[in-house]
């Protein structure tokens, strides 16, 4: 089985500043990595995702995450955070498309 | 319409009250999930669905019953709710196993308060 660990329960940083969020996994097999982002009263989004090829994934507004399998770690990095980028980060796993694993979720607060 | 559709968005209950939650998706996929959302807890998936038949439960307990009468659909079935069951429940879908590595799309979550 897999499992999946976020250490930063609440990253508080300042508006502009860079920021890194987190995550890694156990697993035993080749594994697909995903972050998602929820808003207040909203469900989870996809950000970005890992399946195979270049090991650094990015998502259209501005966020970027590293595969690193000797470290089994996905962390999640951005160079200048924004107010509206305040929201709960979510790292999941899964190796079969069909059973995902999520940890226990980041909450990132932008101060202006 | 497109996407995955909960409704109700927010559910009062008693606890022997009877309700149900609805999921709906119009992406064409496989698969369908129920996952339940504490605070500071990790999402704790319940029930896996794939082609309507079930294919996890998450050792959840009987007072919830899914059902899924067709890819598009889910349901999930209250009944004797406990205060400790108040969450936010959300319904995501997928390729499925079919699709490999197809990501989880979620819903916007019906919040549930047991009384």
């Amino acid at each position: 089985a897999q499992s999946v660990t976020q250490l930063d329960s609440q990253v508080p940083v300042f508006e502009e500043a860079p920021v890194e969020l987190r995550c890694n996994y156990s697993s035993s097999v080749s594994v697909y990595l995903f972050w998602y982002v929820q808003y207040p009263n909203q469900g989870l989004q996809l950000l970005l995702k890992y399946l195979s090829g270049s090991t650094l994934v990015e998502s259209i507004n501005g966020f970027e995450a590293e595969f690193n399998k000797s470290q089994t770690s996905f962390h999640l990095r951005k160079p200048s955070v924004h107010i509206s980028d305040t929201a709960e980060y979510f790292c999941a796993v899964t190796n079969t498309g069909n059973q995902f694993y999520f940890g226990t979720g980041t909450s990132l607060t932008v101060i202006p | 319409e497109t996407g995955v559709t909960q409704t109700p968005r927010h559910l009062v209950m008693g606890m022997t009250n009877k309700k149900s939650l609805k999921c709906e998706q119009h992406l064409g996929h496989n698969a369908m999930y129920w996952y339940k959302q504490s605070a500071k807890k990790p999402l704790e998936l319940m029930f896996v669905y794939n082609f309507k038949e079930q294919t996890e439960n998450n050792s959840v307990p009987s007072r919830f019953s899914p059902e899924c009468p067709n890819s598009s659909h889910l349901f999930l079935h209250l009944h004797t709710l406990q205060p400790e069951d108040s969450a936010l429940y959300l319904c995501a879908s997928s390729l499925g196993v079919s699709g490999g590595s197809g990501e989880l799309f979620f819903g916007e979550g019906s919040r549930l308060t047991v009384l």
